[in-house]
């Protein structure tokens, strides 16, 4: 079945280190998309990317890395700049870019301690 | 650059309608509409593109004003299923700028 895989669901990580939150989608879709979603605030766009090799800043891209290797994968690192990177992530997906609709992964729940 | 929807969180009975607004500062191509239920991914509802118009399936609608870069969802005689955040996205006007905004969300509970 096609879809968008991010793992892992939950995933603890003491303050000061870096950590990788995986995306994977078997849908062929050029766009990729990172979200981060606190409670009253909504969905905040990290990092965007429309192809592999080229990804874009998004409002809250600070403390955050990506990269697109790959068309299917999207890895995000939390870096240790990061000042409150507790949150719950959401890995996206469409066709050929905004558009059309976004598929979402099931998210990963990260705590920082 | 985050829309903002309005109201917060509404409460509703069974067979009561609701409508969800959503207002960009900025000009806007388009307009997503998303469901998510607690601890699940969103899931689409629908999208509008510039040019105003209404889409809808079933008892659920929604309306995109571009002049006023304001779009509306509308929940008719709402059912239990409807219960969930929805979230607007909106991407912006005035090119390819391939990013999709989404607004603060709207807490919607349907009683029975």
């Amino acid at each position: 079945d096609g879809g968008i895989t991010q793992s892992p669901k939950y995933l603890f990580r003491k303050e000061g280190q870096n950590v990788t939150l995986s995306c994977e989608q078997n849908l062929n879709h050029d766009a990729m998309y990172w979200y981060r979603q606190d409670p009253g605030q909504g969905l905040r766009l990290i990092y965007y990317s429309q192809i592999v090799n080229d990804f874009q800043k998004g409002d809250i891209a600070e403390g955050y890395s990506v990269s697109r290797e790959k068309k299917e994968s999207f890895p995000l690192t939390v870096t240790s700049a990061q000042k409150n990177p507790t949150a719950f992530y959401l890995c996206a997906s469409s066709i050929q870019g905004v558009s059309t609709e976004a598929f979402f992964g099931q998210g990963t729940r990260l705590t920082v301690v | 650059q985050q829309p903002v929807q309005s109201p917060q969180a509404v409460i509703l009975r069974e067979g009561e309608d609701a409508v969800i607004n959503c207002s960009s500062s900025k000009a806007l191509y388009s307009v997503h509409w998303y469901r998510q239920k607690h601890g699940e991914a969103p899931v689409f509802l629908m999208i509008l593109l510039k040019g105003g118009e209404q889409k809808g399936h079933d008892k659920i609608s929604a309306s995109f004003n571009e002049k006023k870069q304001q779009s509306s969802l509308y929940l008719t005689a709402s059912q239990l299923s409807y219960s969930g955040t929805y979230f607007c996205g909106t991407e912006p006007d005035g090119g390819a700028t391939n990013k999709l905004i989404f607004g603060t969300g709207t807490l919607l509970a349907v009683q029975p």
